[in-house]
């Protein structure tokens, strides 16, 4: 398949507590982005992280891309019940459209 | 003002019939896509254009039928339903094929 994996399936945490989703690719990337997907909504981009960046940071959110291993993790720190959504991370390779992996359902619990 | 908005949300519809849903995006973006999500939550791309050219057709069935009338506009035009078309879908669009995407609300299509 040349979708990316994401895991946990599903996660399930109390407010504050941080929240880290994983996801893997096969081929190689210009870029891998996240976004969140609110129940019923469509989906928001969070943070594009480039092939030859490692880290990067907004707000509450922190990606790391390992190339590598052709992985990628968000963390959520401090969590709030505001960020319950489905987590996607995307990857971009040459000419393609995103292809998106299968999602991170998230639920923080107040 | 809605980046990108489609419509209608909702679509409920028999087997058999023909149907259309439209998109459009006000961020002077030259690339747009449909995507289709399954219900299992899976993204799966379906349609991408460039200034109003095809570029990518996945495999997609041919009662799919995308139409650009201009670079702000891309509808997606389904013949001849079938119960596994239902489906959210959505359209998106980017001001290039490797920088972010900005998506629809989606449009839930249910055949009956």
């Amino acid at each position: 398949s040349q979708q990316g994996e994401e895991d946990p399936q599903a996660l399930s945490i109390q407010e504050g507590e941080n929240a880290t989703m994983n996801c893997s690719y096969k081929t190689s990337i210009n870029n891998l982005q996240w976004y969140r997907q609110n129940s019923g909504r469509g989906l928001v981009h969070l943070i594009l992280i480039r092939s030859n960046e490692r880290e990067k940071h907004s707000g509450r959110l922190r990606v790391t891309l390992d190339t590598s291993k052709k992985s990628s993790s968000l963390l959520i720190t401090a969590s709030r019940a505001a960020d319950t959504a489905s987590y996607f991370c995307a990857r971009n390779s040459g000419n393609t459209p995103l292809v998106f992996g299968k999602g991170t359902r998230l639920s923080v619990i107040a | 003002d809605t980046a990108v908005s489609q419509t209608p949300k909702y679509l409920v519809t028999q087997m058999g019939n023909d149907k259309s849903i439209k998109c459009e995006q006000n961020l002077g973006h030259d690339t747009m896509y449909w995507y289709k999500q399954d219900s299992k939550k899976f993204l799966k791309i379906m349609f991408s254009y460039n200034n109003k050219e095809l570029i990518i057709n996945e495999t997609v069935p041919n009662r799919f039928s995308p139409k650009s009338p201009d670079k702000a506009h891309l509808n997606l035009h389904i013949n001849s339903l079938e119960l596994g078309d239902s489906a959210v879908y959505f359209c998106a669009s980017s001001q290039a094929r490797e920088t972010e995407a900005f998506f629809g609300q989606g449009t839930r299509l249910t055949v009956v």
